[in-house]
Order: structure tokens, then C-alpha cells, then sequence
């Protein structure tokens, strides 16, 4: 069963930081796009950032560039997110999501989230 | 990246259909066409519907369709159901590589 589940959610200070996994299971991630988009309480969903199958590509959105740092081991299966300089409006879900291309473009595996909450 | 404009909230009778709009600009639903199309119920993660416009997974109900027309991607939900009673999100490719999201409809049931 293809599955990804998150860790390291959790209540930090406002300038704090925190890292983020997301473990893929099921399928490899050096095959594939993978991404972190984010929940927002009361606004919605938000993209945050991607990485190529073999790291070469990195995007992030405006809102983290400079702050946040995406990446892989593929060895280990397994994507992070590097949250830093952390501000209240940060606070969300957490999700990583893969794009293998089975679905199109589409973000086809989802986990289940963690929860970050930035205190100020 | 300005999120693209969807309707705060639409709601429907058992049977209808509803229609949920997305609009972008030509820097990115109306420059790719790679849109899709999420649902997300509370406390759930989100699941695609529709990718790329118009194409549905093999396990999503065929009473969900996408289009688009220019700079504005729809999802259109028919027979509608108490179990679509969901968020609904539209999602597109940008031409600065990144994605953006929709700014979320609540799809109610009446």
C-alpha cells in the first residue's frame, strides 16, 4: 500500500524552528516530484514547496523563500521541510503529497498531516 | 502569487448539480493545462477529483466533471450527494514553477 505519513509538528516559539518528515512507503520518492502544501485555519490550502526526484529542482512559495528548506534522502525514503525564522501566520496542517504522474499533474498521495502552531 | 478566486461557499438539494467555479489568470490556469481539482472533508487530507481539466481517477464518481474556458476552470458536481458535503479546492501550475491553490469552496447539502 503506497502511503506517506508526517512528523514533527508541534507548538514553537515565534523566530523558532522546527523540521518536518514525511515517510513514503509503497513507492520510492527518487521517482517522483514531491511536495509540502499546507492547511491554514480559517483561509485554506497553501503550496509551499517542491523538490525533483533527484533534489536538482527546488521551488518554494513567496511566502517561505528564504525561510523554509526542502529536501530528500532518498536512501531513506523519506522528505523533510525545514521551517525557520517562524512566524505566527505559519501556523497550519502540514501535509507532504507526491506528484508521480499517474494522475497527470495532479498531487496524487497525501499524508495525514502534522499540525505546527507558532506561538507569539 | 495571488490565490485564484473560487466562491466562499455553494449548496445544492439531494439530485442537483452544482457548479464551482476557478479563476486565474493567463499566468496560470489559463496558460496550462495542468488544474486539478481536490475535495477535503474536515480533519481529512485532501483527495483529487479531477486532474488536468478534465480527467477523473478511476476511483472518483463519474458525477464529477472539470472544464475550462479560458482563465476560469469549473468543477461540476451532478446527482449531488450528502457525502460531497466537503471543502473543494482548484489547483494550478504556475508559469513561475510553483503551484497555487483556489481560495476554497464549502460545497453544502441542503
Amino acid at each position: 500500500e503506497v502511503q506517506l505519513v508526517e512528523s514533527g509538528g508541534g507548538l514553537v516559539q515565534s523566530g523558532g524552528s522546527l523540521r518536518l518528515s514525511c515517510g513514503a512507503s509503497g513507492f520510492a520518492i527518487s521517482t517522483c516530484w514531491m511536495h509540502w502544501v499546507r492547511l491554514v485555519p480559517g483561509k485554506g490550502l497553501e503550496w509551499v514547496s517542491r523538490i525533483h526526484g533527484d533534489g536538482y529542482e527546488i521551488n518554494y512559495a513567496d511566502s517561505v523563500n528564504g525561510r523554509f528548506t526542502i529536501s530528500r534522502d532518498n536512501a531513506k525514503n523519506t522528505l523533510f521541510l525545514q521551517l525557520n525564522s517562524l512566524r505566527a501566520e505559519d501556523t497550519a496542517v502540514y501535509y507532504c503529497a507526491s506528484q508521480r504522474w499517474l494522475q497527470g499533474s495532479s498531487f496524487d498521495i497525501w499524508g495525514q498531516g502534522t499540525m505546527v502552531t507558532v506561538s507569539s | 502569487q495571488s490565490a485564484l478566486t473560487q466562491p466562499a461557499s455553494v449548496s445544492g438539494s439531494p439530485g442537483q448539480s452544482i457548479t464551482i467555479s476557478c479563476t486565474g489568470t493567463s499566468s496560470d490556469v489559463g496558460g496550462y493545462k495542468f488544474v486539478s481539482w481536490y475535495q477535503q472533508h474536515p480533519g481529512k487530507a485532501p483527495k483529487v477529483m479531477i486532474y488536468d481539466v478534465n480527467n477523473r481517477p478511476s476511483d472518483v464518481s463519474n458525477r464529477f466533471s472539470g472544464s475550462k474556458s479560458g482563465s476560469t476552470a469549473s468543477l461540476t458536481i451532478s446527482g449531488l450527494q450528502a457525502e460531497d458535503e466537503a471543502d473543494y479546492y482548484c489547483c494550478s501550475y504556475t508559469s513561475t514553477k510553483n503551484y497555487v491553490f483556489g481560495t476554497g469552496t464549502k460545497v453544502t447539502v441542503l
